[in-house]
């Protein structure tokens, strides 16, 4: 059964500073993976995602990240944190092939961001 | 173009009392999927929807908790009897018919308080 672990719980920068969020995953082939943002209060806005092809991904509001396969990682950055992405972060796969519908979450990371 | 639209955004229930989650898919999304997120925890795929029909119930508690997708109308996720252990967000997705995880939209959510 494929599995997501986000080793950190809760984590806090500064605005301006550089942020990595880390995930790993656990499946048995090339997974789909993806990234999600929680604000408070609200749904799950999709970040960025990796089907296949260049293991570095852009995703909207500048962050990006990194499919390493020999790691089993998809690790989040952002090189400048700004205040409104205090979030919770969540990282998922799904196994891939046509009509692959269901994804398995990490429990998520939380982010504050100290002004 | 609406977006997945969820209602209520809140709703508070008496044990015993019974739940009933309202899941209005995005305009030309025929494909349904709920998933529940308990406190401190990641989301967890409960069932997968189509028209008339439930292809995947894998995830949904064996007891006091069905859905359905009507030909007409919004899905409904129904939790009968409800205990506090229900307490949670509920959260749909839609999608594309065939597109699965690659076209996935997520709503706002339901939140449910168990008193």
């Amino acid at each position: 059964a494929q599995s997501v672990t986000q080793p950190d719980i809760h984590i806090t920068v500064s605005e301006g500073a550089s942020l990595e969020l880390r995930c790993n995953y656990s499946y048995g082939a090339t997974p789909y993976l993806f990234w999600y943002v929680q604000s408070p209060g609200q749904g799950l806005q999709l970040l960025l995602k990796y089907f296949s092809g260049d293991t570095l991904v852009q995703g909207i509001k500048g962050f990006e990240a990194e499919f390493k396969r020999s790691q089993s990682s998809f690790n989040l950055r952002k090189p400048s944190v700004h205040w409104s992405d205090a979030a919770e972060y969540f990282c998922a796969v799904a196994s891939s092939g046509a009509g692959s519908y269901q994804l398995t979450f990490g429990k998520g990371t939380k982010l504050s961001v100290i002004p | 173009n609406a977006g997945v639209m969820q209602n209520p955004r809140h709703l508070v229930r008496r044990r015993g009392q019974e739940a009933r989650l309202r899941c209005s898919p995005m305009k030309g999304h025929s494909h349904v999927y709920w998933y529940r997120q308990l406190p401190e925890e990641g989301l967890k795929f409960m069932v997968y929807l189509q028209k008339e029909n439930i292809i995947d119930e894998s995830g949904m508690p064996k007891e006091r908790f069905s859905a359905e997708f009507p030909k007409e109308g919004p899905s409904i996720l129904r939790i009968q009897q409800v205990v506090r252990g229900d307490s949670a967000a509920y959260f749909c997705a839609s999608s594309p018919r065939g597109t699965g995880v690659e076209k996935l939209f997520f709503g706002s959510g339901t939140q449910l308080s168990v008193l």
